[in-house]
């Protein structure tokens, strides 16, 4: 079974400058979560999908980030501005269900740095 | 606001002997998870605890959650060196996955 696929790995941009990064979850499982892991810090939640609609983005900073699912599979992450503190590790998870006893699978996550 | 707190948040132990990490996390649920990760890696799926009282173990890992006391433990046996990683507890409430600030296990020879 193929396993949760993120796209680049690796990004280096400028500050105000625009980035995006891709995730395909694994086939059939309908909800997907991206989190930012900060060097030395554990994984932060910024938004949380079921099929192709948000069910939490409260810690999404939603003047400069933003995600999209369409049609409930592939999903991007954008984030524009990047600022320096937005130098962090992005990972995409997904589970099979948003309320089963399921685990999550994570990515190799894309790893940013903003100069 | 939800918190989940491991301690000790670095732990150098000698290969063979035995440890523990403990999860403490501040709301009711009766879900949590043990990850592992390495350096550079993304995050490996250790252990899914889905009741009060539930154990599990893999090798020389063995997690435990108690529910009414808001606690986890992931007891090390025997420690060997293929066990240095990052481990972090994550706990699921309100349909989202809390992760706790992660102990960084160094296992020395």
């Amino acid at each position: 079974e193929a396993g949760v696929a993120q796209s680049p790995r690796y990004k280096i941009i400028e500050k105000r400058q625009s980035v995006a990064f891709w995730c395909n979850p694994i086939s059939g499982h309908a909800t997907l979560y991206w989190y930012q892991q900060i060097l030395g810090q554990g994984p932060k939640l910024l938004i949380q999908f079921q099929n192709n609609g948000v069910v939490d983005d409260s810690q999404l900073p939603k003047d400069r980030f933003s995600a999209e699912r369409l049609k409930g599979v592939d999903s991007t992450l954008k984030i524009q501005p990047a600022k320096l503190e937005d130098s962090a590790v992005y990972l995409c998870a997904s589970a099979l269900e948003l309320a089963g006893p399921g685990e999550l699978f994570f990515g190799e996550g894309s790893r940013l740095t903003v100069l | 606001e939800l918190k989940v707190e491991q301690n000790p948040l670095f732990l150098s132990m000698q290969e063979g002997k035995n440890y523990t990490i403990y999860c403490n996390y501040s709301t009711t649920s009766d879900r949590l998870y043990w990850y592992r990760q390495d350096p550079g890696k993304s995050l490996e799926s250790l252990f899914v605890l889905l009741s009060n009282g539930a154990v599990k173990q893999e090798g020389r890992l063995m997690a435990s959650l108690d529910t009414k006391a808001r606690l986890s433990t992931l007891h090390i046996t025997a420690a060997v060196h293929d066990l240095s990683a990052t481990y972090f507890c994550a706990l699921y409430s309100d349909e989202k996955l809390t992760f706790g600030t992660g102990t960084r296990l160094t296992i020395i020879p």
